[in-house]
C-alpha cells in the first residue's frame, strides 16, 4: 500500500516550457488535491477534485490546469512555466472531502529558470 | 477571512524537556483541526484530528487538545527524533477548504 505518489521528484524548466505533475493514490479516496509550499508561507491550494469527474479552484489556481483521470489519478499541468512557479508540490488525497483526514505524498520540487 | 496562526515560528527544547506549541485560530464554524508532522524534504505525515472543544488524542509522547479559540501540541520529554516542522490546518466548511499555519520548526538537541 504506497498511499499518495508523486512523479517526478525533482524538475528544473525554462521559463515557457510546459510539464505535467503526476500524482496517484491506492487508497481507494473519493478526493484529491493539488497544493504548493514556499517558505514563510503555509499550504496552499491550488485546485482540488472533490470526486472523480469534478475539478474545482483553490486560492491560488492562475498559471495551472488539472485533470482528474480518474479515481486514482490527478494530475496538474503547467502550460507556460514562469519562476513564481518556483515551488515545492504536494498532492493529497482524502475519503469524504475536506472535512476528512487528507494524506500526502512526498512531493515535487520545482525550479523554473 | 479564515486565518491560522502558530506560536512560535521555532523552538529549540533540549531532549527531555517538555513544552507546548500553540495553534490560534479565527474562523466561522470550525469543522476539524488537524496537525502534521513535516520532516525536511518529505510530505506532511498525518498526526491528529480534533472535531470540538475539550476534545484531546495522545500518541507517543504527543498531545493534542482544543478549545474554541486554540489548539495545542504538548510535547513530553521530547527526544531528537521530534524534531521537525508541526503544521497545524483548519476546516471551516464555509467554501470546503483547509487553511493551513505555516508552521513551527522543532528543534530537540541531544
Amino acid at each position: 500500500n504506497a498511499g499518495v505518489t508523486q512523479t517526478p521528484k525533482f524538475q528544473v524548466l525554462k521559463t515557457g516550457q510546459s510539464m505535467t505533475l503526476q500524482c496517484a493514490q491506492d487508497m481507494n479516496h473519493n478526493s484529491m488535491y493539488w497544493y504548493r509550499q514556499d517558505p514563510g508561507m503555509g499550504l496552499r491550494l491550488i485546485y482540488y477534485s472533490a470526486s472523480e469527474g469534478t475539478t474545482d479552484k483553490g486560492e491560488v489556481p492562475n498559471g495551472y490546469n488539472v485533470s482528474r483521470l480518474n479515481k486514482r489519478e490527478f494530475s496538474l499541468r503547467l502550460e507556460s512555466a514562469a519562476p513564481s512557479q518556483t515551488s515545492v508540490y504536494f498532492c493529497a488525497s482524502s475519503d469524504r472531502g475536506q472535512v476528512d483526514t487528507q494524506y500526502f505524498g512526498p512531493g515535487t520540487r520545482l525550479t523554473v529558470l | 477571512e479564515d486565518q491560522v496562526t502558530q506560536s512560535p515560528e521555532a523552538l529549540r527544547l533540549q531532549e527531555g524537556e517538555s513544552s507546548s506549541l500553540n495553534c490560534s485560530y479565527t474562523v466561522s464554524g470550525l469543522r476539524g483541526l488537524f496537525w502534521y508532522r513535516q520532516d525536511p524534504g518529505k510530505g506532511p505525515e498525518f498526526l491528529f484530528t480534533l472535531y470540538s472543544a475539550g476534545e484531546e488524542k495522545e500518541k507517543e509522547r504527543l498531545k493534542a487538545t482544543l478549545t474554541k479559540k486554540e489548539s495545542f501540541l504538548h510535547i513530553t520529554a521530547p527526544k531528537p527524533e521530534d524534531s521537525a516542522t508541526y503544521l497545524c490546518a483548519v476546516n471551516t466548511g464555509a467554501n470546503s477548504k483547509l487553511t493551513f499555519g505555516k508552521g513551527i520548526t522543532l528543534s530537540v538537541r541531544p
